[in-house]
């Protein structure tokens, strides 16, 4: 089936302007997590749902980082006034999360969006 | 935020050489896993690891999750061209839980 989709694959935003990244998890797959990506760098967190509901969103940088997941399926991440320091790769996981055996709590990745703040 | 310690940071091998990259935290997690990931792409999941002193193997690559569960390592035996990659290690508490990651080891083989 199909895996896990992000769009726009990059973006280039003048500084202050507003951006909207878009993930379509794995059809089924009740959680959904954020990743930001440095150049050189491992992904770090910054916030995950189970279905509809934001569990965690302690590793969004500032409040200019906004998370939804309205119907428990397609997320987007808003990042508003970008800053320089915001160019990065932001990565989507989505797990199937739903029952105590570990093998549906494994993440796959999407192909994630490169954001280049100028 | 947390990162894990992975080692080395690079490698540059010759094509059928056996290769061994670890990685260590401070503290405990529950599952290890071991991702790949190619320029311009996601993470790929390569291995998972549930249990201390687990030993999983995929292929040519095996993975042990460390008894102290605040290690693993991977191992990949007679590495070929396609191997060439980032590998990044990742840690989880319990369940459905954010990953923390290491900062990946470079593999370079070199035919």
């Amino acid at each position: 089936g199909a895996g896990v989709s992000q769009s726009p694959r990059y973006k280039v935003a003048k500084r202050g302007q507003d951006v909207a990244l878009r993930c379509d998890p794995i059809s089924g797959h009740v959680s959904l997590f954020w990743y930001q990506q440095a150049l050189g760098q491992g992904p770090e967190f910054l916030t995950y749902f189970q279905n509809e509901a934001q569990l965690d969103k302690s590793g969004l940088p500032s409040d200019r980082f906004f998370a939804e997941r309205p119907e428990g399926s397609v997320s987007t991440l808003k990042i508003q006034r970008t800053q320089q320091e915001d160019s990065a790769v932001y990565l989507c996981a989505s797990s199937l999360g739903m029952t105590s055996a570990p093998l549906i709590y494994e993440q796959y990745f999407g192909p994630g969006t490169r954001l280049t703040v100028t | 935020g947390q990162q894990l310690n992975q080692s080395p940071q690079s490698m540059f091998i010759q094509e059928g050489e056996d290769v061994s990259m670890n990685c260590t935290s401070s503290s405990i997690f529950n599952t290890w896993l071991w991702y790949k990931q190619d320029p311009g792409e996601g993470p790929v999941l390569l291995i998972a690891l549930y249990k201390a002193g687990e030993l999983t193997s995929n292929g040519r690559l095996t993975a042990q999750f460390g008894i102290t569960r605040k290690d693993s390592f991977l191992n990949i035996s007679a590495s070929i061209p396609s191997d060439v990659g980032i590998y990044f290690c990742a840690g989880q508490d319990s369940g459905n839980t954010p990953l923390v990651f290491g900062k990946g080891t470079r593999l370079s083989v070199i035919a």
